[in-house]
């Protein structure tokens, strides 16, 4: 059984904090790690994708991957308003394989 | 990314009956998905759909129940059969793409069964 663990929230954070989203994952040959953002009745959107053990910066967007741990992390930095949204972790074997998704972490910013 | 459209966008249908989903990419894929997100859950994936092939479905799926159709490498068709309020869902159609072979999702369909 391949699972992907993620809080489901609420998590609230003010505008102009850093939001923090945590998954775990069971499988350890997991090789690719994603994070989408899915506003509510909208479809899921590509926000990053990380290999590598370490951080990945993307704009206000941090993945962090520790696949000793078995962990993969999104970090928000001044967090926006807009910014809340259900957010997604999915990670697959490698090229072709299925994707796993967690159940999502809901975010809310409060301005 | 890709640009993937669906129709319908979102439907009331009533039980017992059929609704046809449709998938279109902007440029030829080799393998189409097609996932469930039923309300207040994550996504979980139906089938793999290639052109030319018998499409691929998981555990839970059946052909008879949601038949699949791929005549191109940029179409896709998914049916939801003899639909019950269970049906109730969004279906997505994705690809994968670019680096990382990342997973893209058309803007959904919004099915409720009534």
């Amino acid at each position: 059984q391949k699972e992907v663990e993620q809080n489901s929230g609420p998590l609230s954070v003010p505008e102009g904090a850093i939001a923090s989203l945590n998954c775990t994952y069971s499988d350890r040959g997991s090789q690719s790690f994603f994070w989408y953002r899915q506003y509510s009745g909208k479809s899921p959107e590509l926000i990053m994708f990380i290999y590598s053990n370490g951080d990945k910066e993307d704009g206000r967007f941090t993945a962090q991957l520790n696949k000793a741990s078995q962990y993969v992390s999104l970090l928000i930095r001044d967090s926006q308003p807009s910014d809340s949204a259900t957010y997604l972790c999915a990670v697959s074997l490698n090229t072709g394989n299925q994707f796993y998704f967690g159940t999502g972490t809901s975010l809310t910013v409060i301005p | 990314s890709a640009v993937i459209s669906q129709k319908p966008s979102r439907d009331i249908c009533q039980r017992g009956t059929s609704l046809t989903i449709q998938c279109q990419v902007d440029s030829q894929v080799t393998m189409m998905f097609w996932y469930r997100q039923q309300p207040g859950q994550s996504l979980t994936l139906i089938a793999t759909a290639n052109q030319g092939s018998e499409a691929t479905y998981e555990s839970g799926f059946v052909i008879d129940k949601f038949p699949i159709s791929r005549p191109n490498l940029t179409f896709s068709t998914l049916t939801v059969s003899n639909m019950s309020p269970e049906d109730s869902s969004i279906y997505l159609c994705s690809v994968e793409r670019g680096l990382g072979n990342t997973i893209y999702f058309g803007e959904g369909s919004w099915l409720t069964v009534v």
